[in-house]
């Protein structure tokens, strides 16, 4: 099975712009959950959706949105994109709703903004 | 609140020393589920174990193994005979029930560095 695949891979913006992330989850895989990597927060949990709704969300501000397609893949999106928001990125995936069984990761979209 | 600990920022061994990785978790459910994944200097976090709160069991696997116990809260992991492969940086997460939903709590980190 192909695993978990994020586009693109590398990304850069300038503060004020909007960025659009994709995930693509493992073939099967309903559930798909959005992460941000920074060295000074560690990994964060972003949202998850699962069956095109989002069933759980972190402590983001409403610049951070996302959605899922009826083929399960994810889209992130990241308005008036500040200085802070860069960061990697991590989409990982998982047949079952919620965090009771392990998830499966992408390898990252790696944004700067400048 | 949910919270894990793991108070190894980074640790340097050479190899084919066995070393201890520290997870220290506080919740207050009695259901709840713990993992382990190495996250390589590549960036895909991979995954290693899944326990839940009423499997006590120690689990090995390879020269991997890892120890459970909730009268302690932790969740160490061992590498037996590090090899330079195992340089990555490893993260303890738990998940809970919160409501409806759950949540997932990640650590830290430990970097670990073997070297040759």
């Amino acid at each position: 099975k192909a695993g978990v695949t994020q586009t693109p891979r590398y990304l850069i913006k300038t503060r004020g712009q909007q960025v659009t992330l994709s995930c693509s989850p493992i073939s099967g895989h309903r559930s798909v959950s959005w992460y941000q990597q920074t060295p000074g927060q560690g990994l964060q949990f972003l949202f998850e959706y699962f069956s095109e709704t989002q069933r759980n969300k972190g402590n983001f501000p409403g610049r951070f949105s996302g959605r899922q397609f009826s083929n399960s893949r994810s889209e992130m999106n990241v308005s008036t994109l500040e200085l802070g928001d860069s960061a990697l990125y991590l989409c990982a995936s998982s047949p079952t709703q919620g965090f009771t069984y392990e998830q499966y990761f992408g390898p990252g979209t790696r944004l700067t903004v400048t | 609140a949910q919270k894990v600990t793991q108070a190894q920022t980074e640790i340097s061994v050479v190899e084919k020393e066995d070393v201890t990785l520290d997870c220290v978790y506080e919740t207050r459910d009695t259901t709840y589920y713990l993992f382990w994944y190495k996250q390589p200097p590549s960036g895909e976090l991979v995954f290693l174990i899944r326990r839940n709160s009423f499997d006590e069991q120690n689990e090995i696997s390879g020269r991997y193994s890892w120890n459970f116990q909730k009268s302690t809260s932790s969740f160490n992991f061992t590498i037996t005979a590090s090899q330079v492969v195992d340089s990555a940086v490893y993260f303890c997460a738990l998940s809970e029930a919160e409501g409806s939903s759950y949540k997932l709590i990640f650590g830290s980190g430990t970097r670990l560095l073997v070297r040759p």
